[in-house]
């Protein structure tokens, strides 16, 4: 099973300053028709998980564009360029290449 | 507007069964390639749990649970169906319905598993 690990698992920020959290794969997340299959998640408390980022870097609707997403292979990161009070929550990275697909452990953001 | 409804959820005692359901809206249900139940137990990560290719009807089922759960799908009610049996302490989670490779979920449902 691919395993993906991100860090930190915690990130207290600055209201306005930028964050950014790393997700490492266990092995490639290319898939043979070329798209890399990882997928970026937000979760706040008591709701259901929203999907931010996939294909590492495309925004899903409605996203604000303070989300960016970026990496090759089996290195990824998610950028928060100015941090919002609305963007507390678990963040998970999450791969699809092959099964089971698999999430990382989450990454707790939270107001300083 | 994409929405997906879970029910089913329940309290049983180990050993028990459930049928969870998800009654999908919004969007061609039986052209959607990936249709998937996604668990989280309390204050815990996300784990899917099982896949149904849509198109070939190709079912994937996560290790700590094969043989212990069955997807399926009907296509002329728009629902998608995850049998749990033999329930365990620890299936005790909140399940999602979630569309393709997470684009859309569910509220959840939950199943708590005790005695």
């Amino acid at each position: 099973d691919v395993v993906m690990t991100q860090s930190p698992l915690s990130l207290p920020v600055t209201l306005g300053q930028p964050a950014s959290i790393s997700c490492r794969s266990s092995q490639s997340l290319v898939y043979s028709d070329g798209v890399t299959y990882l997928n970026w998640f937000h979760q706040r408390p008591g709701q259901s998980p929203r999907r931010l980022i996939y294909n590492v870097f495309n925004r899903d609707s409605g996203v604000p564009d303070r989300f960016s997403g970026s990496g090759s292979g089996t290195d990824f990161t998610l950028k928060i360029s100015r941090v919002e009070a609305e963007d507390v929550g678990i963040y998970y990275c999450m791969h699809s290449i092959n099964w089971p697909w698999t999430f990382g452990q989450g990454t707790k953001v939270e107001i300083k | 507007e994409v929405q997906l409804v879970e029910s089913g959820g329940d309290l049983v005692q180990p050993g028990g069964s459930l049928r969870l359901s998800c009654a999908a809206s919004g969007f061609s249900f039986s052209s959607s390639s990936w249709m998937s139940w996604v668990r989280q137990a309390p204050g815990r990560g996300l784990e899917w749990v099982a896949l149904i290719n849509q198109h070939t009807g190709a079912e994937y089922y996560v290790d700590s649970l094969k043989g212990r759960i069955s997807i399926s799908r009907d296509n002329a009610k728009n629902s998608l169906y995850l049998q749990v049996n033999s329930l365990r302490v620890e299936d005790t989670a909140v399940y999602y319905c979630v569309k393709d490779r997470g684009m859309d979920w569910g509220q959840g449902t939950l199943v708590t598993v005790s005695s």
